[in-house]
């Protein structure tokens, strides 16, 4: 049974640098195929996809946030990484990590997702 | 990039036929059978309703199906419950440089 959940700081204040983690269990990110992506929704607002790493190291990320993210993987550990730099009030957000497959391309599953606010 | 295009809200009475697009464009829902559709309930996270178009996965009611026309993806729901109340997204991949992109969600209320 796949399971995610994303961990991190729930407050930042802003131009600070957001780290959140996605420990996973259930899967592997060594098989072929099989992605971790991030996900947000601010309050009240729609999703927003952030960006994917696939097993074979390939990454992905919104070109809109790309020069704000860095994502990485530690398959020893079931773990993704998610580094958004310069965080200001509008990243307020909950943000979900959730398991991709690639070629045909959707989240199968879902973490439970951690508000993050931005706030001095 | 820009959103996939939905209505910010549809609503329906229990029993009736419900449907929910997504348009989005040439570069995306156009060249590709790879939209899939997500359901959200009140402080819950996303749940897959459909993939590729028009799969379901296990244990996702037959009352959910999906289709496309052109640039345009969309979900229908038969037999309305009050259950399905709920937000849901459209989710498309959009070639290597955009990659995937999410619709602006609609609103379903069920009367």
């Amino acid at each position: 049974q796949i399971t995610l959940k994303e961990s991190g700081p729930t407050l930042v204040k802003p131009t600070q640098t957001l780290t959140l983690t996605c420990t996973f269990s259930g899967f592997s990110l060594s098989t072929s195929g099989v992605g971790v992506g991030w996900i947000r929704q601010p309050p009240g607002k729609a999703l927003e996809w952030l960006a994917l790493i696939y097993w074979d190291d390939d990454k992905r990320y919104s070109p809109s946030l790309k020069s704000r993210l860095t994502i990485t993987k530690d398959t020893s550990k079931n773990q993704v990484v998610l580094t958004m730099t310069n965080m200001d009030p509008v990243d307020t957000a909950t943000y979900y990590c959730a398991h991709h497959l690639d070629h045909p391309y959707y989240f199968d599953y879902w973490g439970q997702g951690t508000l993050v606010t931005v706030s001095s | 990039q820009s959103a996939l295009t939905q209505p910010a809200s549809v609503s329906g009475s229990p029993g009736q036929s419900i449907t929910i697009s997504c348009t989005g464009t040439s570069n995306d829902v156009g060249s590709y059978n790879l939209v899939s559709w997500y359901q959200q309930h009140p402080g819950k996270a996303p749940k897959l309703m459909i993939y590729e178009g028009s799969k379901r996965p296990s244990g996702v009611s037959n009352r959910f199906s999906g289709s496309k026309s052109g640039n345009t993806a969309s979900l229908t729901i038969s037999g309305l419950q009050a259950e399905d109340e709920a937000d849901y997204y459209c989710y498309s991949y959009a070639g290597s440089s955009t990659y995937v992109v999410f619709g602006g969600g609609t609103k379903l209320t069920v009367l």
